[in-house]
C-alpha cells in the first residue's frame, strides 16, 4: 500500500500571501495524484487530478506541481474563502486508493 | 448540473446491516465508475470501494472485503453499498463519488451518516 504523507498539518497564511501545502508518496506514483479541498461542513471537492491539472471552475491560484514522490499545492494569493482541509490522493497502484491525512489551511 | 444524493444512514446495532444508496443525476450514470469514501469524525478521508461502470469490476478496501459489498442499477442510476456485521468503528460519514477512470472522485456527493452502537 503506498502511504501518502502531507505537511504540514497546519498551516496559517494572512489572506494574499502564497500558502505552499507538501504531500510525498512512499513510492513512485508518477503524476496519477489528485489534491481535494474540503471546507468545514462540506464535502470534499476536486481541485487537481494528474498532478497539475485543475478540475472545472477552479480558480487560477491554485496550482499543482511534482511527480514521482513530491508533490507541491500552491495558493498564490489566499483568499479566506480558502479555509479548508487538503488531501492529496494517488491513483498509480491501487488498490486501495490512498489519501494523505490532509493539511488545515487557518487564515492568519 | 451533476448531482449525487446519498440516503439509508442512520443508527444501527452492533453486528448489523445497513445498505446506502446513491442516487445521481447530471451525467451519463452508466459511463462512470463510482465510489464510496468515508470520514469518521474528526478524521480524514479514507476510500471504502470502487465499481466499474458496467459493475463488472469491484475494488474494496482489505479490511472491509466480506463485510461489505457494493453495486448499481445502471437503469436507476443508482448506486449501492450494502454494509454487514456493522462495528463501531464503521461510524462514519459515507460519501458517494462520481470516479474519473475509476481513479479519482471528480463529483461528489454530501454524504449519509452511519452510527453504530448499541
Amino acid at each position: 500500500e503506498i502511504v501518502m504523507t502531507q505537511s504540514p498539518a497546519t498551516l496559517s497564511v494572512s489572506p494574499g500571501e502564497r500558502a505552499t501545502l507538501s504531500c510525498r508518496a512512499s513510492q513512485s506514483v508518477g503524476t496519477n495524484l489528485a489534491w481535494y479541498q474540503q471546507k468545514p461542513g462540506q464535502a470534499p471537492r476536486l481541485l487537481i487530478s494528474g498532478a497539475s491539472t485543475r478540475a472545472t471552475g477552479i480558480p487560477a491560484r491554485f496550482s499543482g506541481s511534482g511527480s514521482g514522490t513530491d508533490f507541491t499545492l500552491t495558493i498564490s494569493s489566499l483568499q479566506s474563502e480558502d479555509l479548508a482541509v487538503y488531501y492529496c490522493q494517488q491513483y498509480n497502484n491501487w488498490p486501495p486508493l490512498t489519501f494523505g491525512e490532509g493539511t488545515k489551511v487557518q487564515i492568519k | 448540473e451533476v448531482q449525487l444524493l446519498e440516503s439509508g444512514g442512520g443508527l444501527a446495532q452492533p453486528g448489523g446491516s445497513l445498505r446506502l444508496s446513491c442516487e445521481a443525476s447530471g451525467f451519463k450514470f452508466r459511463d462512470f465508475g463510482m465510489s464510496w469514501v468515508r470520514q469518521a469524525p474528526g478524521k480524514g478521508l479514507q476510500w471504502v470501494s470502487t465499481l466499474s461502470s458496467d459493475g463488472s469490476i469491484t475494488y474494496f478496501a482489505e479490511s472491509l472485503r466480506g463485510r461489505f459489498s457494493i453495486s448499481r442499477d445502471n437503469s436507476k442510476n443508482t448506486f449501492y453499498l450494502l454494509m454487514t456485521s456493522l462495528r463501531a468503528e464503521d461510524s462514519a460519514l459515507y460519501y458517494c463519488a462520481k470516479t474519473w477512470g475509476s481513479r479519482y472522485m471528480d463529483v461528489w456527493g454530501k454524504g449519509t451518516t452511519v452510527t453504530v452502537s448499541s
